[in-house]
């Protein structure tokens, strides 16, 4: 069974940092793109991040996070990573990672975590 | 970037009721179109791939039609699990997500 459990979500000040992380298990990690989806309360779903699985380290991120966050995975460890830094209240969300269905490319989400809160607040 | 416009942004319906959800794609994006659903508290829950692919384990009353820029989701007779935000995705370029749909009774 594919289980990913994200953790690390927190409240943190305008302008810190937090780290991320999603757990996976049930499946070869190292074979799958993933990706980092939010959800700001009572909002829809926004794409974050993702990072190419394989051998390859190619990430992509959206406007509204680039230059701020860092995806990173450890295969060994089977765990997705995202560092936001300059975190800013509109970075407050549920933060889901997100399994994509192939190794290089960016196709669609056939698993997802629960989910993990961040609050970005004074 | 990809523009994704779903509507309605909020559909009333009854059980057994037919319903169909309408999501244009800014640009073509062939048959690169997901659907998700997504309930409170919980994570979205893959539906449709590739436009009409229905997922292994969803019912059959779910259907997904369209190409190009143009697509529909469709519950042919809703049952009571079935209250819930609908998303659309595309995945031609990247993602992108729709804005959502909320079916309520």
């Amino acid at each position: 069974e594919v289980r990913l459990v994200e953790s690390g979500g927190g409240l943190a000040q305008p302008g810190g940092s937090l780290r991320l992380s999603c757990a996976a298990s049930g499946f070869t990690f190292s074979n799958y793109a993933m990706s980092w989806v939010r959800q700001a309360p009572g909002k829809g779903l926004e794409w974050v991040s993702a990072i190419i699985g394989g051998s390859s380290d190619r990430t992509d991120y959206a406007d509204s996070v680039k230059g701020r966050f860092t995806v990173s995975r450890d295969n060994s460890k089977n765990t997705l990573y995202l560092q936001m830094n300059s975190l800013r209240a509109e970075d407050t969300a549920v933060y889901y990672c997100a399994r994509d269905t192939v190794t290089t490319g960016t196709f669609y989400f056939d698993n997802w975590g629960q989910g993990t809160l961040v609050t970005v607040s004074s | 970037d990809i523009q994704m416009t779903q509507s309605p942004s909020t559909l009333s319906a009854s059980v057994g009721d037919r319903v169909t959800i309408t999501c244009r794609a800014s640009q073509s994006i062939s048959s690169y179109l997901a659907w998700y659903q997504q309930k409170p508290g919980k994570a979205p829950k893959l539906l449709i791939y590739k436009a009409s692919s229905l997922e292994s384990g969803v019912p059959s009353r779910f259907s997904g039609s369209g190409s190009g820029t143009e697509f529909t989701l469709t519950i042919s007779s809703l049952q009571p699990d079935d209250f819930a935000t609908y998303y659309c995705q595309q995945y031609q370029t990247i993602y992108t997500f729709g804005r959502g749909t909320k079916l309520e009774i």
